[in-house]
């Protein structure tokens, strides 16, 4: 059965600094992994995705996530965060085939001005 | 992109009444729809895995009596919350996927619909 770890509760950033929201995952063969970001009292956004190809995989609003087989992660990463990337980000993992889509508890980011 | 509609976007109700929450993909057709509850600063919970013309297809846990499920059409998916009580009360959200397309894996998520039993 696949799994994801999102370690950390909570990430605090200072603006203009760089962003890392961590993720690990455990899935039997090739994994499809997503990030999302959900606004309060809103629906999901998709960000980006690892399918196959680059490990290196860019996304909406400047995000980027780095995938690493070796270390079955999957960490989301900005090089200047805003604080308007203030919300909730939800790793997510589907098994070969994408069909049923797992969730990390989340991770809350709160960026300082 | 896809889009995916529910309704009602929220709903408060008295306690053992049922409520309805439909999930419509708009533009696209969808044998299999997601149901997931997602508590107050907490993650997704995948509740159920409706499937067009058949039985949903429910996580360990999930009371399929309290959490009735029907996918009447390939563009509409309902959860049907029955004597609803106040611990039910969360943000429930659907996604589908558009299996016609040759990438399976985008999911499609609905705005969510919050739901308050009082």
């Amino acid at each position: 059965a696949q799994s994801v770890a999102q370690p950390e509760d909570q990430v605090n950033v200072a603006e203009g600094n760089p962003l890392t929201v961590k993720c690990t995952y455990s899935v039997s063969g090739n994994p499809y992994l997503f990030w999302y970001v959900q606004y309060p009292n809103r629906g999901l956004q998709f960000l980006l995705k690892y399918i196959t190809g680059d490990n290196l995989v860019k996304g909406s609003y400047g995000f980027e996530a780095e995938f690493n087989k070796s270390q079955t992660s999957f960490h989301l990463k900005k090089p200047s965060a805003l604080v308007s990337d203030s919300a909730l980000y939800l790793c997510a993992v589907s098994d070969t085939g994408g069909f049923k889509t797992i969730f990390g508890a989340g991770t809350r980011l709160f960026v300082k001005a | 992109g896809a889009v995916v509609s529910q309704h009602p976007s929220w709903v408060i109700c008295k306690s053992g009444t049922s409520v309805k929450i439909e999930c419509r993909s708009l533009d696209f057709q969808a044998t299999t729809m997601f149901w997931y509850r997602q508590f107050p600063k907490q993650s997704l919970m995948l509740m159920a895995t409706s499937n067009e013309g058949s039985k949903a297809t429910y996580e360990q846990g999930v009371e399929k009596d309290k959490f009735l499920i029907n996918h009447a059409s390939l563009t509409l998916s309902t959860l049907t919350v029955t004597s609803a009580h106040p611990e039910d009360s969360s943000f429930y959200i659907c996604s589908a996927r558009d299996f016609s397309q040759t990438s399976t894996d985008t999911q499609y998520f609905g705005p969510g619909t919050r739901l308050t039993v009082l």
